[in-house]
């Protein structure tokens, strides 16, 4: 079975910098990709992108394209996905997923709060 | 871009009655949709695959149907376990991902 464990909850001012992160275990974590979906206060969910631990192939949706970036370290089986320079706007929870081609969002992890606030 | 929408966006439903979902896809995206259960502090749950399958250990009062672009979740039964937000998402597309915008079912 696969686990996905994320970091702790973070609480930021608006220009600072912050690298969160997903770690698999499980069975052949560099296998499959892992997605990262944000889930603003009171709203539904959106997958911002994916990334293959195994050769960090990465792909944005262009709504967050150069806004965050994804990274892995296949040796840890870890996933990050890290801002340069936060925004209110990012006040989210933050949820790494296992993705494999043709289907469905099986695995979670437990979600990351992120809070943005002066 | 597929566009997921789904209908109502809240339903209020008695304990023990049916509750009837709707999503429905901007374009055909086949049998490539999932229905996701999320509770409030929770990361959401899958419960139905394929447009009809069963994730492991979901009860069988939760059943989904469709193909194309017309999709229906039905809660035979509501438990008071299963008011909830439940999200329709499709993965035929790659990346996958486009979701609905929920259906919250709460208590009447």
């Amino acid at each position: 079975e696969v686990q996905l464990v994320q970091s702790g909850a973070e609480v930021k001012k608006p220009g600072e910098s912050l690298k969160i992160s997903c770690k698999g275990s499980g069975n052949s974590f560099n296998g499959y990709w892992i997605g990262w979906v944000r889930q603003m206060p009171g709203k539904g969910l959106e997958l911002m992108g994916i990334i293959y631990p195994g050769d960090s192939d990465t792909r944005y949706r262009p709504s967050f394209q150069g806004q965050v970036t994804m990274s892995a370290d296949k040796s840890t089986t870890t996933a990050y996905l890290q801002w340069r320079s936060l925004k209110a706007s990012d006040t989210a929870i933050y949820y790494c997923v296992k993705l494999v081609r043709g289907a469905p969002f099986d695995y979670w992890g437990q979600g990351t709060l992120v809070t943005v606030s002066s | 871009e597929i566009v997921m929408t789904q209908s109502p966006a809240t339903l209020s439903v008695s304990p023990g009655e049916r509750a009837t979902l709707s999503c429905r896809a901007s374009q055909s995206i086949s049998s490539t949709l999932a229905w996701y259960q999320q509770k409030p502090g929770q990361a959401p749950r899958l419960l139905i695959y394929d447009a009809s399958t069963r994730a492991t250990g979901i009860p069988a009062r939760f059943s989904g149907s469709g193909s194309g672009t017309e999709f229906t979740l039905t809660i035979s039964s509501l438990q008071s376990e299963d008011f909830a937000v439940y999200y329709c998402q499709q993965y035929f597309t790659w990346p996958p991902g486009t979701f609905g915008q929920g259906t919250k079912v709460e208590i009447k």
